[in-house]
């Protein structure tokens, strides 16, 4: 059974720092991975999904990898802004296209 | 394109009532996913419908149900309401590459 971890489950950095938030999961037959955030009492807004034949997306300061053979996909954050605060949820897209979710990281960006 | 949409905003019901929740995907799209999200507490997955059929579902009673119409609308409906069953909720559709995105939500309050 998939099951999918973030750690940590919070984090609080300064301004300006580059960070890196983890998603880790148990069952290497995925079909994507995909990153969100979400913003209190908000939907969910897609950040960057990776197929499972790709090592990594970047979209602006964001860069997500993923390391099949490993279990691991990482949310690369450069120059936090005060902004980026919000939860960061990762999901597996399993080998039956069912999505197992993460639990999320709690991001505060200290001005 | 238009996102995700979801009606109403927000819902108040007093314990015992029904609560009927509304999502459309973006036209032409198949999918839609109903998920849970208590207040503190992470997503969970409650129904998935797509062309019409009900695909899988997740562990909630019976009084959570659903339907999807022919141009791919759904419902949520919610029997018989309980307390903890305050919750945002989120509709989501697929779109190509099996990318999910997420409407507005619907703040449900039970009181």
């Amino acid at each position: 059974k998939q099951e999918v971890t973030q750690i940590p489950a919070a984090l609080s950095v300064p301004e300006g720092e580059n960070l890196v938030l983890n998603c880790s999961f148990t069952d290497s037959a995925i079909y994507n991975l995909q990153w969100f955030r979400q913003d209190p009492g908000k939907g969910l807004t897609s950040l960057l999904l990776i197929q499972s034949s790709q090592r990594e997306q970047t979209s602006g300061r964001l860069n997500a990898s993923l390391d099949k053979s490993s279990g691991r996909s990482t949310l690369y954050i450069a120059a936090s802004q005060p902004g980026d605060s919000a939860t960061y949820l990762c999901a597996v897209r399993d080998s039956n296209y069912q999505l197992i979710w993460g639990a999320g990281t709690k991001l505060i960006i200290k001005p | 394109e238009a996102g995700v949409t979801q009606s109403p905003t927000h819902l108040i019901k007093t314990r015992g009532q029904q609560a009927t929740l509304r999502c459309s995907p973006i036209s032409g799209h198949t999918s839609v996913y109903w998920y849970q999200q208590a207040l503190g507490l992470g997503l969970q997955f409650l129904l998935w419908y797509d062309e019409g059929e009900e695909r899988n579902r997740g562990n909630f009673p019976p009084r959570f149900s659903g339907r999807q119409f022919p141009n791919y609308s759904s419902e949520l409906n919610v029997n018989a309401l309980e307390l903890e069953d305050s919750a945002l909720y989120l509709c989501a559709d697929d779109r190509g590459r099996y990318e999910q995105y997420f409407g507005p939500g619907t703040r449900l309050t039970v009181t």
